[in-house]
C-alpha cells in the first residue's frame, strides 16, 4: 500500500474550517484514500473516503487532486470535540490482496482551540 | 444497527498468562481484522480473518492467534503474555463485497500486563 505523509500537528480556531493535508504520491489506481480520526482512548472513527472525485458527507469534505497524489480533509466548522489525531490512509479496493489491512502512520494531531 | 462491539473493555493479566479478546462485527460484515495500539503509537495490523481463515498477517509472533466463527465473530488469543503486550487491542470489520467498502472499528479492549 502507498505511504502517506501528514504534518505532525495543526491548530484551528473553533468555528473555522480545518484543512488537513495528506501526500500520497505513490498511490496506485486501485487504492482509495480514507480518513479516520482517533479521540484519546477511543477506537478510530471513520470520517470519509474517496477514489478520485471529491466527496462530502455530514462530517467532512475530501478534496483529491487530479493526479491523486495528495488530498485535503476539510472540517468546515471545527468544534472543540474535533480535537483528535487524524489519519490519512490509502487502501486497496475490496478485491485487492491486502484489502482491509490498514497501515497507520503517525497522523496529524489537530487541536481546536476556543 | 450495532457497530463493532468488543469485550472486555478493560482487563489486567499477569505475565505468562493467556488472554482471549472477543469481537462482533458490524451487521452485514464478514471480515474481521485485529490491531494492537501501544500508548502513543498508531494501530498496528495483527491479522485478518475471512471465511473462518486467517488471510493476512502482520509482523506479530505466533503467540498471537485468532479464530473466526460461522457468525463472523472473532477472537484474539495471546499466549505467554509479556509486559510489552500491554496495549489497546482494536477490532475492525468490513465486507468483501463491492469496492471501497468502509472499515469500521470497535472501541477496543485495554489490556494491562503486570
Amino acid at each position: 500500500d502507498a505511504k502517506t505523509t501528514q504534518p505532525t500537528s495543526m491548530d484551528c480556531a473553533e468555528g473555522r474550517a480545518a484543512n488537513l493535508p495528506c501526500n500520497h504520491s505513490t498511490i496506485s489506481g486501485n487504492e482509495y484514500v480514507y480518513w479516520y480520526r482517533q479521540i484519546h482512548s477511543q477506537g478510530p472513527q471513520y470520517i470519509i473516503h474517496g477514489l478520485k472525485n471529491n466527496e462530502t458527507n455530514e462530517m467532512a469534505s475530501l478534496i483529491i487532486t487530479e493526479d491523486r497524489k495528495s488530498s485535503t480533509l476539510i472540517l468546515p466548522h471545527a468544534t472543540l470535540r474535533d480535537t483528535a489525531v487524524y489519519y490519512c490512509i490509502v487502501i486497496q479496493h475490496a478485491g485487492g490482496t491486502s484489502y482491509g489491512k490498514l497501515t497507520f502512520g503517525q497522523g496529524t494531531i489537530l487541536t481546536v482551540h476556543p | 444497527d450495532a457497530g463493532v462491539t468488543q469485550s472486555p473493555t478493560h482487563l489486567i493479566k499477569t505475565r505468562g498468562q493467556q488472554v482471549t479478546l472477543r469481537c462482533s462485527p458490524k451487521s452485514g460484515h464478514d471480515t474481521v481484522s485485529w490491531y494492537q495500539q501501544a500508548l502513543g503509537q498508531g494501530p498496528q495490523f495483527i491479522f485478518q480473518y475471512y471465511e473462518e481463515e486467517e488471510r493476512q498477517r502482520g509482523n506479530f509472533p505466533d503467540r498471537f492467534s485468532g479464530h473466526q466463527f460461522p457468525n463472523y465473530s472473532s477472537e484474539l488469543n495471546v499466549n505467554a503474555l509479556l509486559l510489552g503486550d500491554s496495549a489497546l487491542y482494536l477490532c475492525a470489520s468490513s465486507s468483501t463485497g463491492g469496492f471501497g467498502n468502509t472499515i469500521y472499528f470497535g472501541e477496543g479492549s485495554w489490556l494491562t500486563v503486570v
